[in-house]
């Protein structure tokens, strides 16, 4: 059974980056069926989709965080990061790791989320 | 890129039927047959009850459909019951030369 489990800091001072990683058990980020994405549900808000990484390493972003956002895979930890810059309180959300099928970009599995707050 | 149309909420009784909007144009919905619907309970991970449309994952029942016209994408949930109760998100793949992933901003099932 496929588990992703996010990491990193809970709390983040406006203007920093926030950084977290997501560890996958059970199945592989070198798997050539899946993307490897980041998602995120601010407080009371829907979810906001941020990237994907592929085991190559080739990424794509959202348009509204492109500049700001930096997703990595390292195929031989088996897991993927997310760096976010210049983050504001906008960006205080709960953030989900999830894989996403090659095709079509639909998500199977994610990750139980972890909650990044940027505050002072 | 903006956010999917849903309703804010729908309601229906134990064993009514409910059907959720969402409306997007042909950049996404229209384009492509990728669209997909995730169920919520909040403080749990979000869940993939539709894939490709219409597509069900391995243990979602058939009481749990959806489809497509236009731009506009469709899931119905027959014979409500208490489980139901939750938040529901649409999602579609979109862009062509350079591709991301839309999400609706959410309805919430009320089961009465």
């Amino acid at each position: 059974q496929l588990q992703l489990q996010e990491s990193g800091p809970g709390l983040v001072k406006p203007s920093e980056t926030l950084s977290l990683t997501c560890s996958v058990s059970g199945g592989s980020v070198s798997s050539r069926s899946y993307y490897w994405g980041w998602i995120r549900q601010p407080p009371g808000m829907g979810l906001e989709w941020i990237g994907n990484v592929y085991y190559t390493g080739d990424t794509y972003y959202s348009p509204s965080l492109k500049g700001r956002v930096t997703i990595s895979v390292d195929t031989s930890k088996n897991q993927f990061s997310l760096k976010l810059n210049s983050v504001t309180t906008a960006d205080t959300a709960v953030y989900y790791c999830a894989r996403m099928f090659s095709s079509g970009w639909w998500v199977d599995y994610w990750g139980q989320g972890t909650l990044g707050t940027v505050s002072s | 890129q903006s956010a999917l149309t849903q309703p804010r909420s729908v309601s229906g009784s134990p064993g009514q039927s409910v059907t959720i909007s969402c409306t997007g144009s042909s950049n996404d919905i229209g384009g492509y047959h990728y669209v997909s619907w995730y169920r919520h309970h909040p403080g749990n991970a979000p869940k993939l009850i539709i894939y490709d449309v219409t597509k069900r994952p391995s243990g979602v029942p058939d009481r749990i459909s959806g489809s497509k016209s236009g731009n506009t994408a469709s899931l119905t949930i027959s014979g409500l019951q208490a489980e139901d109760e939750a938040h529901y998100y649409c999602c579609s793949y979109a862009g062509t030369y350079s591709p991301y992933v839309v999400f609706g901003g959410g309805t919430k099932v009320a089961v009465l």
